[in-house]
């Protein structure tokens, strides 16, 4: 059974930092690309960021670029998103998701809460 | 960047009842879209990507159609299970892009 759990999360102050990982099992982790998506209290979803299967890929929302690096260790089978310059609106619930490059978001973990306040 | 627009916000009906949820997009995603179920308090779940291909373990009673720019989600016969947020998402151009969610409530 494919899992994946996230971790990082916790309250940061605006301008400050924070990383989140993502650890996968069950699956060949460099065989497909993850993502992360987010979800703000009662709002609906939004994309994040993606990056391909080997990591020579990235893909960012504009809201983050330039603020948030995705990367991955396919030797650890995690992934993860180190946010810089946070900012109020990047409050939210913090999903990593298989798949997005080339295919929908198969398999979600149960998400990481990052308030910034 | 592609915009997502799912109709009706939120749909009231009954068990047993069929529910038809409608994604329409900016630019055509030619068949490259997914539709996803989100319960309280639960991450989102796939239900259908590409158009119409259910997902690992999605019972027959959801189904998708369309292309290009007009989508559906088809619930036959609602269950009790059934009653969550449901959201669309496309996978043709970067940005992705997500609906703002259809939310299925019970009459």
């Amino acid at each position: 059974e494919v899992q994946l759990v996230e971790s990082g999360g916790g309250l940061v102050q605006p301008g400050g930092s924070l990383r989140l990982s993502c650890a996968a099992s069950g699956l060949t982790f460099g065989n497909y690309a993850m993502t992360w998506v987010r979800q703000a209290r009662g709002k609906g979803l939004e994309w994040v960021s993606t990056i391909s299967g080997n990591g020579d890929q990235t893909f960012y929302a504009d809201s983050v670029k330039g603020r948030f690096t995705i990367s991955r260790d396919n030797s650890k089978n995690t992934m993860s998103l180190q946010m810089n310059r946070l900012r109020a609106d990047d409050t939210a619930i913090y999903y990593c998701a298989k798949g997005g490059h080339m295919s929908p978001f198969d398999i979600w973990g149960q998400g990481t809460s990052v308030p910034v306040a | 960047e592609i915009v997502l627009t799912q109709s009706p916000a939120t749909l009231s009906l009954s068990p047993g009842e069929r529910a038809t949820l409608s994604c329409r997009a900016s630019q055509s995603v030619g068949t490259y879209l997914a539709w996803y179920q989100q319960k309280p308090g639960q991450a989102p779940r796939l239900l259908i990507y590409d158009t119409s291909n259910r997902a690992t373990g999605i019972p027959a009673r959801f189904s998708g159609s369309g292309s290009g720019t007009g989508f559906t989600l088809t619930i036959s016969s609602l269950e009790p299970e059934d009653f969550a947020v449901y959201y669309c998402q496309q996978r043709s151009n970067w940005p992705r892009t997500f609906g703002q969610g259809t939310k299925v409530e019970v009459k």
